[in-house]
Order: structure tokens, then C-alpha cells, then sequence
């Protein structure tokens, strides 16, 4: 069974362009999670998703950041326009929606954002 | 959610066990306590997650203190791959997101 897949795994950008972030995950999961790790900080949650619908974006820094999750499949995280604070690594997790909420979250191997 | 206290590094000799403390002496009663580690380069890794019995499961061992205010990850017989920052987290029954701490760097030596 695939696991949750990111792409890309690097990014490098320029201040002000644009980059948008992709996880796939494991299938028949419809909890979906963002969260990122920036330098010499600890692992924030961004967001969740359950299928297709926001169900938590406290977390999400501000309005540079838009995630989407049409069809409650994929993800994609669109940082526009990228500033150099936005550099780290991005981490997608999925799990089951269980009654019990005892859920374990699968993670991605992360995307590293580089914003020079 | 309750905040967990985890020593910031501990060191281990490869072949024995690894044990890694966790505080969480304002853990409520129906707040469980997960595991995870994320090794260099990788995701995050659930290892283990228990309310108030011990746990056992073919990564770890889990024990939870009787009064619930601490626990202690077991790692039986530590490879060189268990070298990984560990993650002591308190997650409250119907919480989604999980709240990262520092955690505990581990290293294992040969």
C-alpha cells in the first residue's frame, strides 16, 4: 500500500513567486492534515481536512497561504506570494475517520521550501 | 491540551533498551498519550499511544504512571536506526490536530 506522497520534495524559489505544494494521500483516508516545520521551530499544524471540507485552519499563518482539497482527494498548499519566513519543511499526514478518534497519522516525507 | 516536559537529547548504546521519559503532570482524564518520532529527513512516525494501561506493540513499550502525570517510551533493544527525535504528545479525546513539542533527540551509539 502507497503511503502519503509529496511532491515536490525541494522547492527553491525567489521571494514573491509563487509555489504550490501536492499530497497525495493514502487512499480511503479522509482526514488530511498540513503542517510545517521552519527553521529551529517546532512541528506546527496548519490545517485539516475532512474529505474535501476545512474542518480546522487556525493554524494556517495568514492569507499568503490557500489550501485546497477538491473532490476530497489530493491536496494542494499555494503559498502566493512566497516570503522568505515561508522557507521549511511542509508536511502533509492522513488517517481514517474512526468513531473511536484514537487515530494514528501517516505522514509524508515532507516538501523543503527554500525562499531566497 | 495538556503540555508534555521531554528531556531535549538522551544517548543510548546500541543493543540495549532505550528508555524516554515524558512529563505531563496536568494530563486530564480523558487525554491519551502518543508517540511518535521523525527520523532525519523523514515524516514524523506514530510509534505507540495508551489512556492509562501499559502498551505494548512491535516498535515499543509504553507505561504510564498510575496517577497518569508521566510515562515512559521503551524501546527494547535499540538499533542504530532508532536514532530520531522523539515526540511525547497529549491529545485530548476529540482533538484532530496534534501539538508538537521539542521532543527528544536520541542517539544511538554502536
Amino acid at each position: 500500500e502507497a503511503g502519503v506522497t509529496q511532491f515536490p520534495s525541494h522547492s527553491v524559489i525567489e521571494k514573491g513567486q509563487t509555489v504550490t505544494l501536492r499530497c497525495d494521500p493514502i487512499s480511503g483516508h479522509d482526514n488530511l492534515y498540513w503542517y510545517r516545520r521552519v527553521m529551529g521551530k517546532e512541528i506546527k499544524f496548519l490545517l485539516h481536512f475532512v474529505k474535501e471540507s476545512k474542518q480546522d485552519e487556525s493554524g494556517m499563518p495568514n492569507n499568503r497561504f490557500l489550501a485546497e482539497r477538491t473532490g476530497g482527494t489530493y491536496s494542494t498548499l499555494k503559498v502566493q506570494p512566497a516570503e522568505l519566513e515561508d522557507s521549511g519543511v511542509y508536511f502533509c499526514a492522513s488517517s481514517q475517520v474512526t468513531r473511536t478518534t484514537n487515530e494514528k497519522l501517516f505522514f509524508g516525507s515532507g516538501t523543503q521550501l527554500s525562499v531566497l | 491540551d495538556a503540555k508534555t516536559t521531554q528531556p531535549p537529547s538522551m544517548d543510548c548504546a546500541e543493543g540495549r533498551a532505550a528508555n524516554l521519559p515524558c512529563n505531563h503532570s496536568t494530563i486530564s482524564g480523558n487525554e491519551y498519550v502518543y508517540w511518535y518520532r521523525q527520523i532525519h529527513s523523514q515524516g514524523p512516525q506514530y510509534i505507540i499511544h495508551g489512556l492509562k494501561n501499559n502498551e505494548t506493540n512491535e516498535m515499543a513499550s509504553l507505561i504510564i504512571t498510575e496517577d497518569r502525570k508521566s510515562s515512559t517510551l521503551i524501546l527494547p533493544h535499540a538499533t542504530l536506526r532508532d536514532t530520531a527525535v522523539y515526540y511525547c504528545i497529549v491529545r485530548s479525546q476529540g482533538a484532530q490536530k496534534l501539538v508538537f513539542g521539542q521532543g527528544t533527540r536520541l542517539t544511538i551509539n554502536p
